[in-house]
């Protein structure tokens, strides 16, 4: 089993919409969550970090967690053709170890 | 600010070369990383370091070696290049556990 699974779309959206990003984690004692959104071609970009259960809000993006389901969600609302890129998971793992997932390809369509 | 920089962009080596993959950052931050990124198959970590002097091992360290001589420097040595570390190779960066990353702009390495 992966230890950070996401789909791996590609996941396409209308400009406007809320696109939702999904992923889950097989350690229960992960306590660190992040997002990365990657260009084409280029490196991850952080975007989003959530520790506690509930949701965080930044602007435009929505990171959910829950940690019983061990599920971390990540909402766009307002989607732009910009917000277009593949976005990485990724969960601290006891050692200090980060596991990515292998990300979901976002198409915000004009 | 530069942040993480790393070096070179692009390299095509033969198999049997080898070859460092220079990483520096200037934001003195003691948590560095490597990793390499395959098409599909998400970013595994090579190496990291907590601090100068003090690295270790991550998923898949065979065939790589680093140091940590300082705080901003932490090279990637490539011994006996195989067409299997064909790949993009990034560099990263954090304040300290539990902290994003920062990520170095990346190193497209083909081994033929």
């Amino acid at each position: 089993q992966k230890e950070v699974e996401q789909n791996s779309g590609p996941l396409s959206v209308p400009e406007g919409a809320i696109a939702s990003l999904n992923c889950t984690y097989s350690d229960r004692v992960s306590q660190s969550f992040f997002w990365y959104r990657q260009y084409s071609g280029k490196s991850p970009e952080l975007i989003m970090s959530i520790y506690s259960n509930g949701d965080k809000e930044d602007g435009r993006f929505t990171a959910q967690l829950n940690k019983a389901s061990q599920y971390v969600s990540l909402l766009i609302r307002d989607s732009q053709p910009s917000d277009s890129a593949t976005y990485l998971c990724a969960v601290l793992a006891p050692g200090n170890q980060f596991y990515f997932g292998t990300g979901t390809s976002l198409t915000v369509i004009p | 600010n530069a942040g993480v920089t790393q070096t070179p962009k692009f390299r095509i080596l033969k198999i049997g070369q080898s070859m460092t993959l220079q990483c520096t950052q200037d934001m003195n931050h003691n948590y560095m990383y490597w990793y390499r990124q395959d098409p599909g198959m998400g970013l595994k970590l090579i190496y990291y370091s907590v601090g100068a002097g003090i690295t270790d091992k991550g998923e898949v360290p065979n065939g790589y070696n680093v140091s940590r001589s300082t705080t901003e420097d932490f090279p990637l040595r490539l011994e006996l290049a195989a067409p299997s570390q064909t790949s993009v190779y990034f560099c990263a960066s954090s304040s300290g556990q539990g902290r994003g990353y920062t990520f170095g702009s990346g190193t497209r390495l083909t081994v033929v």
